[in-house]
């Protein structure tokens, strides 16, 4: 079965950091593209970011671009999201998604709060 | 960016009736080189991640059942939930995977009348 099982979120202040982690099991991480997806409080799903399987090809959404990094661990099974400079709008639920083209699995989200 | 725009916002029907979502895309998603819309549904409950429906605007997903359905290509697609259950309460969004950045409809909020 597959599984993906985000952590890392918690409460930070604006200007702040957090990494977050996603890591996979029931299925061969290192040939899938991974994505974040997410959700403020109340609000529809945004898409964040993007890699492939082998990290050669990055991509970002401009409201995160230079503050947000993608990055995968293949051999822990493990994709991550480096978040620096945080704002008050960064505020939501991160998912990982697992690309198929379509986003056929997701994990249950970490809860990213920025505020003073 | 590619702009996706469900109708409508929020839509009441009563059990066992169809329900019909919208999504248009403000540039089509049909790629030519497969000639496969890259258009996707998904569900979302309260408190729940989203669920992938239907993938290529009309594949539907293993173990989604069949009263869920697809249609429409280019920039024109539509989410069809015939004989509707009281466990369909929810939020469906549409998505393109035609181009960077991949882009969601704002929701339609599906409920019991």
């Amino acid at each position: 079965e597959v599984q993906l099982v985000e952590s890392g979120g918690g409460l930070v202040q604006p200007g702040g950091s957090l990494r977050l982690t996603c890591a996979d099991s029931g299925f061969t991480f290192s040939s899938y593209s991974m994505n974040w997806v997410r959700q403020a409080p109340g609000k529809g799903l945004e898409w964040v970011s993007y890699i492939t399987s082998s990290s050669s090809t990055i991509y970002y959404a401009d409201s995160v671009k230079g503050r947000f990094t993608i990055s995968r661990d293949n051999a822990k099974n493990s994709l991550y999201l480096q978040m620096n400079s945080l704002r008050e709008e960064d505020t939501a639920v991160y998912y990982c998604a697992r690309s198929n083209g379509q986003f056929d699995h997701w994990g249950q989200g970490t809860l990213v709060t920025v505020s003073s | 960016d590619i702009v996706m725009t469900q109708s409508p916002d929020s839509l009441a029907v009563s059990l066992g009736e169809r329900a019909t979502i919208n999504c248009k895309s403000s540039q089509s998603v049909l790629y030519s080189s497969n000639n496969k819309n890259h258009l996707a549904w998904y569900q979302q409950k309260p408190g729940q991640p989203p669920k992938l429906l239907i993938y290529w605007a009309s594949n539907r997903e293993s173990g989604v059942p069949d009263r869920f359905s697809g249609s429409g290509s280019g920039t024109d697609f539509t989410l069809t939930v015939t004989s509707l259950q009281a466990e369909d309460v929810a939020v469906y969004y549409c998505q393109q995977y035609y181009s960077i950045p991949r882009t969601f409809g704002q929701g339609t909020k599906l409920e019991i009348k």
